[in-house]
């Protein structure tokens, strides 16, 4: 069976700080490997994905994440955070290209100016 | 509209109740999910179509949850005599989906109904 995991609840972030989300997977087979972030009152956006290829991939906003086979991860990275920035970041993972999509319990970042 | 549609925005139902949620995909997405999302965490999964065959309903809570998408576009989520347990927010999102040579397209979500069994 397929899971994620996004072992922080809540990551707290000075404005202009490097920021890191971590999440970790576990799946049979190439894994698909999806963040998303959600505001207040608001559905969930894409923000970037890994299928294959290199291993850091980037993505809106600024944001980009590192696949590490090894390590079965796919940390998400900001060189330089905002305020904006402030959100929950759900991590998610499919199996190879077919089936459901299985999402973590999702991290809260605040930014803090 | 060009994203995910779903009605009714909020649902208010008295317990033994049943309802209906639709979820309008975006055109031409061939992947429709249903995912429950309790505040503050993550969605999860219950069922997902490719066109009109759903394909895995192994998140359906217990078979008081169905779903259907019965000509490949408008899916409806049916609970029925709901119970207070399952007040949360039901999310829909589409994707392109296998027609695009498997399913590494990023799923787009509608805003959710948020039902709430009294």
């Amino acid at each position: 069976a397929q899971s994620v995991a996004q072992p922080e609840d809540q990551v707290n972030v000075a404005e202009g700080n490097p920021l890191t989300v971590k999440c970790t997977y576990s799946v049979s087979g190439n894994p698909y490997l999806f963040w998303y972030v959600q505001y207040p009152n608001r559905g969930l956006q894409f923000l970037l994905k890994y299928i294959t290829g290199d291993n850091l991939v980037k993505g809106s906003y600024g944001f980009e994440a590192e696949f590490n086979k090894s390590q079965t991860s796919f940390h998400l990275k900001k060189p330089s955070a905002l305020v904006s920035d402030s959100a929950l970041y759900f991590c998610a993972v499919r199996g190879g290209s077919q089936g459901n999509l299985i999402f973590g319990k999702g991290t809260k970042l605040s930014v803090k100016p | 509209g060009a994203g995910v549609s779903q009605s009714p925005r909020y649902k208010v139902t008295k317990r033994g109740q049943d309802v209906a949620l639709r979820c309008d995909p975006i055109s031409g997405h061939v992947s429709l999910y249903w995912y429950r999302q309790a505040l503050g965490q993550g969605p999860e999964f219950l069922t997902y179509f490719n066109y009109e065959a759903q394909q895995d309903k192994s998140g359906l809570p217990n078979d008081r949850f169905s779903a259907e998408r019965p000509e490949g576009s408008i899916s409806t989520l049916t609970i029925q005599r709901t119970e207070q347990r399952d007040s949360a927010m039901y999310r829909c999102a589409s994707s392109l989906g296998i027609g695009q040579g498997g399913d590494n397209s990023p799923l787009h979500f509608g805003n959710g109904t948020r039902l709430t069994v009294t």
